[in-house]
């Protein structure tokens, strides 16, 4: 079975500009979260999608936003984008939306210059 | 206001040691813990979980020990290997259905 993707994997922006960023579930998994990784904070999550709906959401302010597709692919937006948006930008899928066991994509890293 | 603590930024130990890898938590709610590896360049990578009705769980050369009233897990890799160098999470939930929290991650370097 094929890992979960994301794409692109390097992404290099400017301040105002925004950014849409791509994820692809492993198959049959329905359920995708998001999350930013920063240096000394961990993966802050985003938000998690089931089935086309919003499941649960993070603590970040509405400039960040997704949504999913009826093929479980999933994409991220991020507007007007700042400085500290800078990070590596994770996926994970998961069979239900209990996230048992989370599979991660290898991540997607912006700059924002 | 961090809610799962690793106070080690980093690790290191000799190969064929003991890695013990900490986590601690404040919300006595969390009911499912999870370890996860992360190499660079690339994702994270489920290692094992325990649920709060058990107290350790194992897996090869993998055991988490559950500590509830001192909000307290441990990793345990015993014997440390070279390929075990890498960034380590511990992730908490409190409900089904909720997402993970995750902890900053400990830097483990085995040294040849």
């Amino acid at each position: 079975k094929a890992g979960v993707t994301q794409t692109p994997r390097y992404l290099i922006k400017t301040r105002g500009q925004q950014v849409t960023l791509s994820c692809s579930p492993i198959s049959g998994h329905r359920s995708v979260s998001w999350y930013q990784q920063t240096p000394g904070q961990g993966l802050q999550f985003l938000f998690e999608y089931f089935s086309e709906t919003q499941r649960n959401k993070g603590n970040f302010p509405g400039r960040f936003s997704g949504r999913q597709f009826s093929n479980s692919r999933s994409e991220m937006n991020v507007s007007t984008l700042e400085l500290g948006d800078s990070a590596l930008y994770l996926c994970a899928s998961s069979s239900t939306t209990g996230l048992e066991t989370q599979y991660f994509g290898p991540g997607t890293r912006l700059l924002v210059l | 206001d961090q809610q799962v603590k690793q106070n080690s930024p980093s690790l290191s130990v000799q190969e064929g040691r003991i890695s013990i890898l900490n986590c601690d938590y404040t919300n006595s709610m969390f009911d499912y813990f999870l370890w996860y590896k992360k190499y660079p360049a690339e994702g994270p990578t489920f290692l094992i979980s325990i649920s709060s009705i058990k107290d350790k769980n194992e897996d090869g050369r993998f055991t988490v020990f559950l500590n509830k009233s001192a909000k307290h897990l441990s990793l345990h890799i015993v014997p440390s290997q070279p390929g075990d160098s890498a960034v380590y999470f511990c992730a908490a939930r409190y409900n089904y259905g909720q997402n993970f929290v995750f902890g900053p991650g400990t830097r483990l370097s085995v040294l040849p």
